[in-house]
């Protein structure tokens, strides 16, 4: 299994661009997770998915922020109108069945945001 | 809100040592926690974890203690080596919730 797929790796933008971050879960898995992580705050959960349905959006910065599942095993995080503060590095993780209490994360490897 | 919180941010130890990383949480309704390791350039991983009903749980080079009582986790590394470097996040469910919630972490350095 080629695990969580993230892209692109890295992303230099300007202000006021829009920025698509994208994730492939891990085949048969059925819960996605966006987070992100600065030195400031650590690691931030954004966005929680359940079976393709948002469950918990409460991290969301604002509604510059959106985040989708046009299908059960992708995702996409994007950023209109982005700035500088969005300088993060932004994970993906997905979890087998997001309905146990005692399942462990997957992550990628995440997506370094730049914007300048 | 409670949170998850290390006691060291950093850790250097030299290779071949023992390194105990600790994590204090203060959510006594958690009852699921693990131990993560994230090296630079990835995402963190998976090392180990433990349920609430347990007091300590073995992995190959790595344990995992658990108090309850004074609401304390601890990640043992036998025989640190430089491969070990990177920094350890503990995380914790709390019951009926699935979303983890994260400590800061704090960085291993090995010295060889």
């Amino acid at each position: 299994d080629a695990g969580v797929i993230q892209s692109p790796r890295h992303e230099v933008t300007e202000m006021g661009q829009e920025v698509t971050l994208r994730c492939k879960l891990i085949s048969g898995h059925n819960s996605l997770f966006w987070y992100r992580q600065t030195m400031m705050r650590g690691l931030e959960l954004l966005i929680y998915f359940n079976n393709n349905v948002p469950i918990d959006d409460s991290g969301m910065p604002e509604d510059r922020f959106s985040a989708k599942m046009p299908n059960a095993s992708f995702s996409t995080l994007k950023i209109q109108p982005s700035e500088p503060r969005d300088s993060a590095v932004y994970f993906c993780a997905s979890s087998p069945t997001g309905q146990g209490t005692n399942e462990k994360l997957f992550f990628g490897s995440g997506t370094q945001l730049s914007v300048l | 809100g409670e949170s998850v919180g290390l006691h060291l941010p950093t850790l250097s130890v030299q290779e071949g040592d023992n390194s105990i990383i600790n994590c204090a949480y203060s959510n006594s309704a958690s009852d699921y926690f693990i131990w993560y390791k994230q090296e630079s350039g990835k995402g963190p991983q998976f090392i180990i974890d433990i349920r609430s009903n347990m007091d300590k749980r073995q992995g190959q080079r790595v344990t995992v203690l658990l108090n309850k009582t004074v609401k304390h986790l601890s990640l043992q590394i036998a025989a640190t080596q430089p491969g070990d470097s990177a920094v350890y996040f503990c995380a914790e469910n709390t019951g009926g919730s699935y979303i983890p919630t994260f400590g800061r972490g704090t960085s291993l350095i090995v010295h060889p």
